[in-house]
């Protein structure tokens, strides 16, 4: 139980366009996911906290204009990374808890590469 | 402010013993979680401690002491596998809605 994935798992976009990162719980409901980035050998930072059915909850330094998110339902958040710069190429990722459970649960992550 | 320290770097032998510490000074502080992540892959969950003592879980044990903001990794009959970096994360707010603080993370090498 309590799988998380993520699609897709890695991406290679130019400089200036916006890339999507999907977030799925597949056995489970999240109400609350969390998006990391981690930069090569660093440790997560937590970028912005999603609620489904309101907005996220960003971590001071986060642009949201630029990281959009999006929990459309109780098993999927979206993140995208809009106008995305050489940068921001670093390896994202996204976890759920269950109901009422403090253990957090890492989908797999996104490599993002940006040219 | 939230800070968490580990110690960057750890070698060990195989079949040996190693202790990770990790030390911490937060506000709404909830319990601590060990996590293990191996290069370019999502971490996994390994323990957490809310109430102060030792947990054994197998070969890996945690351990917390709330009135010292410290808390350690023992992992026991260290194999290769096991060669990865440890990341201790404090755990604020309410239950599934909480936020994890990351420490630096621990890479352990694990040499024959």
């Amino acid at each position: 139980g309590a799988v998380v994935s993520q699609h897709p798992s890695w991406v290679i976009c130019k400089s200036g366009t916006s890339v999507k990162i999907e977030c799925r719980s597949l056995d489970f409901q999240a109400t609350t996911m969390f998006w990391y980035r981690q930069f090569p050998k660093q440790s997560l930072m937590l970028m912005a906290t999603s609620n489904e059915g309101s907005k996220a909850t960003y971590e001071q330094g986060v642009e949201k204009d630029k990281f959009l998110i999006n929990h459309a339902s109780l098993t999927l958040s979206t993140l995208t990374v809009t106008s995305a710069h050489p940068e921001d190429s670093s390896f994202y990722i996204c976890s759920a808890s269950t109901t009422g459970g403090e253990t957090q649960y890492f989908g797999p992550g996104t490599r993002l590469l940006v040219l | 402010g939230q800070n968490i320290d580990q110690p960057t770097e750890m070698t060990a032998t195989e079949g040996a013993i190693v202790q990770i510490n990790c030390t911490y000074q937060t506000s709404g502080f909830n319990g601590l979680f060990w996590y293990q992540q191996h290069a370019g892959e999502a971490p996994t969950f390994l323990s957490y401690n809310v109430l102060d003592g030792l947990e054994e879980k197998g070969r890996f044990s945690s351990f917390l002491s709330r009135s010292k903001g410290y808390s350690y990794l023992l992992l026991k009959e260290l194999q290769m596998k096991d060669s990865a970096s440890y990341l201790c994360a404090g755990h604020h707010g309410s239950s599934n809605t909480g936020k994890l603080i990351f420490g630096q993370g621990t890479t352990l090498q694990v040499k024959p």
